[in-house]
């Protein structure tokens, strides 16, 4: 158990739908990271927040957006909702912002949009 | 921007023999990370390697960070059941962004 929580585990919506899938970090962790995985690929960084605000951005589509709570908890956000958005979303976080040290993952959200 | 080539893309092994494989990067690397995913769970760290001709070992695990600072490999010796999975590399410059391989999927033939 890494200590990250996501959730839902699995999600199946249709196209055009919005969801919000929802990510715990490890408790004292102030970075949390959002990747995507489509099917037998590497991880796409989308976005990063530390302590509420947002830090870095990669490669995210303007119909997805995220937030980071005072609580730390943070929130994607898929809207607009399309097939190829099917992925696995995961949350990781770690304790800083240094790259180069450990980042814990949780064990994703399966989103299938039908 | 950098990239990270990752290869083999998959590799079909019997138990027992040794696996490798690497990563390559268009531009110097300060740090190499070597993560892996279980089925359905999320990336565990495996290694972290943060000096240019670096070896490190972990258990049947051993990763070394090239001297050319723009390649890594991860060796798994005799291999088991449970190595099967996907193994990522990652790599950083400074406090930049990591950036992830596509990963090397280890399937162990029956």
């Amino acid at each position: 158990d890494s200590g990250v929580t996501q959730t839902p585990k699995h999600l199946i919506t249709a196209t055009g739908q919005r969801v919000t899938l929802r990510c715990s970090p490890r408790s004292g962790d102030l970075s949390v990271y959002w990747y995507q995985q489509s099917l037998d690929q590497g991880l796409q960084f989308l976005i990063q927040y530390y302590n509420g605000e947002e830090r870095a951005k990669g490669n995210i589509l303007e119909r997805f957006s995220a937030q980071q709570f005072p609580d730390l908890h943070s929130e994607l956000n898929l809207s607009s909702l399309e097939l190829g958005d099917s992925a696995l979303y995961f949350c990781a976080s770690r304790v800083g912002t240094d790259p180069n040290t450990e980042a814990f993952f949780g064990q994703g959200t399966r989103l299938t949009v039908v | 921007g950098q990239q990270l080539n990752q290869s083999p893309q998959s590799m079909f092994i019997q138990e027992g023999e040794d696996v490798s494989m690497n990563c390559t990067s268009s531009s110097i690397f300060n740090t190499w990370l070597w993560y892996k995913q279980d089925p359905g769970e999320g990336p565990v760290l495996l290694i972290a390697l943060y000096k240019a001709g670096e070896l490190t070992s972990n258990g049947r695990l051993t990763a070394q960070f090239g001297i050319t600072r723009k390649d890594s490999f991860l060796n798994i010796s005799a291999s088991i059941p449970s190595d099967v999975g996907i193994y990522f590399c990652a790599g950083s410059y400074s406090n930049y962004q990591l950036i992830w391989g596509a990963g090397t999927k280890l399937i162990i033939k029956p």
